[in-house]
Parts: structure tokens; C-alpha cells; sequence
């Protein structure tokens, strides 16, 4: 099963505060994702992203939340201006490596954000 | 929408007993179904999928029918031990646009020696 590792494993920031997590796949793969968990609540997608652009966004995935690749290997998730509602679990996936199967997802371990 | 519904949680068994945990889907297109686990403190590990309608998903003793007519995808395993005590998603990925997951609500499980 591929790797995915993701930074911090914790993040705690004011309200208001630009945060950016990290997600590293340790092989290659095309597509990426961002999902969200709300403690206690379902995991959401919020945005697919391949070939180095957004694939698809959720209505979540507002003007507050980009996306990029910036190094050809980390993939970050960045939140402008924080707000209490985005403290969650945060979670990277990837699929499409070597099987070619882009509906098979791998996801990373999670940062939980916490916004005070 | 594409959506996934889950039956309530949580489930509580004692070990060796019989699990089944529901799911229903509704899509507009033919979406792998999947089943994923959460452990606690942990993300979300892929347990076992299904493409078309009739395939039969299976891994460490749980096994999930992809059924077309009923749109289920219902999660059993004959023996639960206290190690699959977790937390079990259902979902869909629609094969049109990204292969997004979409998640049912998720059914805690809790296995008592």
C-alpha cells in the first residue's frame, strides 16, 4: 500500500490565522485529494487536484481554501483566514500510481487542526 | 447527489459473534463501492472494493456484495474479534469526474471479549 505522510500531525492556530498543511506521497501517483472530518462527523471531500491544477472542488473548498503542488512532491492544503468551524481532521489520499486505478485511495495518517 | 447511508452506530458484540453493517448508495452512474476503517487515533485505511454490480469485495475476513437492485453494500464478517473494534465508512466513487469518495456517516464498532 503506497505511503502517505502528513505535517504536522497537530496544528493549533488563532482564529483568523493562515495555516498550511502538508501531505508528501512516498511514490507516484496522479491525483490528489483533500477530505475533512469533523470530530463525530462523516469524512468530506473537498478537493481533487491533477496534472497540477484543481480537478474538482466541494461548496466547501470556498475562496478561504487553495491547493498546490509546489515542489512536484509536497502537496499542501493552505486556510487564509481561519475560522472555528475549520477545526477538524484533515486528511491527503492519492491514487492512480502504478495500478493505474484512480478510484482506489490512499489516504495519509491526518493533521488535526484546531482553532481556538 | 451521489450519497451513502449508513445503519446507526454504535454496534456493540461480543467477540466471535456475527457483523453486519448496512449501506445503501444512490448514484446516477456504475461507482465502486468501498469499505474503509478508522482506528482510533488513526486514518482511514481502504478494507475492501467492489467495481460492478455482483462483485464480492473480501480482506481479513470481512466480505461486502456490490447488489445493483437493492444499491447495497452491506459489511460482514462471520467472527468478530476485539481487534476490529473501529470505526467502518462505506463509500462511493463516481468513476466520472476525479474519482472522488464520497462517505456514509460511519459505524462505530465495538468488540467486547
Amino acid at each position: 500500500e503506497p505511503e502517505v505522510t502528513q505535517t504536522p500531525s497537530h496544528q493549533v492556530t488563532q482564529m483568523g490565522q493562515e495555516v498550511i498543511l502538508h501531505c508528501v506521497p512516498i511514490s507516484n501517483h496522479l491525483y490528489f485529494y483533500w477530505y475533512r472530518q469533523i470530530l463525530g462527523q462523516k469524512v468530506e471531500f473537498l478537493v481533487s487536484f491533477y496534472n497540477n491544477e484543481i480537478s474538482e472542488k466541494s461548496e466547501i473548498f470556498d475562496d478561504q481554501f487553495s491547493v498546490e503542488r509546489p515542489d512536484g512532491s509536497n502537496f499542501t492544503l493552505k486556510i487564509r483566514s481561519t475560522k472555528l468551524e475549520d477545526s477538524a481532521m484533515y486528511f491527503c489520499a492519492i491514487s492512480a500510481g502504478t495500478s493505474g486505478r484512480y478510484d482506489e485511495q490512499f489516504f495519509g495518517p491526518g493533521t488535526r487542526l484546531t482553532v481556538l | 447527489g451521489d450519497s451513502v447511508t449508513q445503519m446507526e452506530g454504535p454496534v456493540t458484540l461480543s467477540e466471535e459473534a456475527f457483523l453486519t453493517i448496512n449501506c445503501t448508495y444512490t448514484a446516477t452512474g456504475y461507482p465502486s463501492l468501498f469499505w474503509y476503517v478508522q482506528y482510533p487515533g488513526e486514518g482511514l485505511q481502504l478494507l475492501l472494493k467492489a467495481t460492478k454490480a455482483d462483485d464480492k469485495g473480501s480482506n481479513k475476513g470481512f466480505e461486502a456484495t456490490y447488489r445493483k437492485e437493492t444499491t447495497s453494500f452491506h459489511l460482514e464478517k462471520g467472527s468478530v474479534q476485539v481487534s476490529d473494534s473501529a470505526v467502518y465508512f462505506c463509500a462511493l466513487s463516481d468513476r466520472v469526474n476525479t474519482g472522488k469518495l464520497i462517505f456514509g456517516q460511519g459505524t462505530t464498532l465495538q468488540v467486547k471479549p
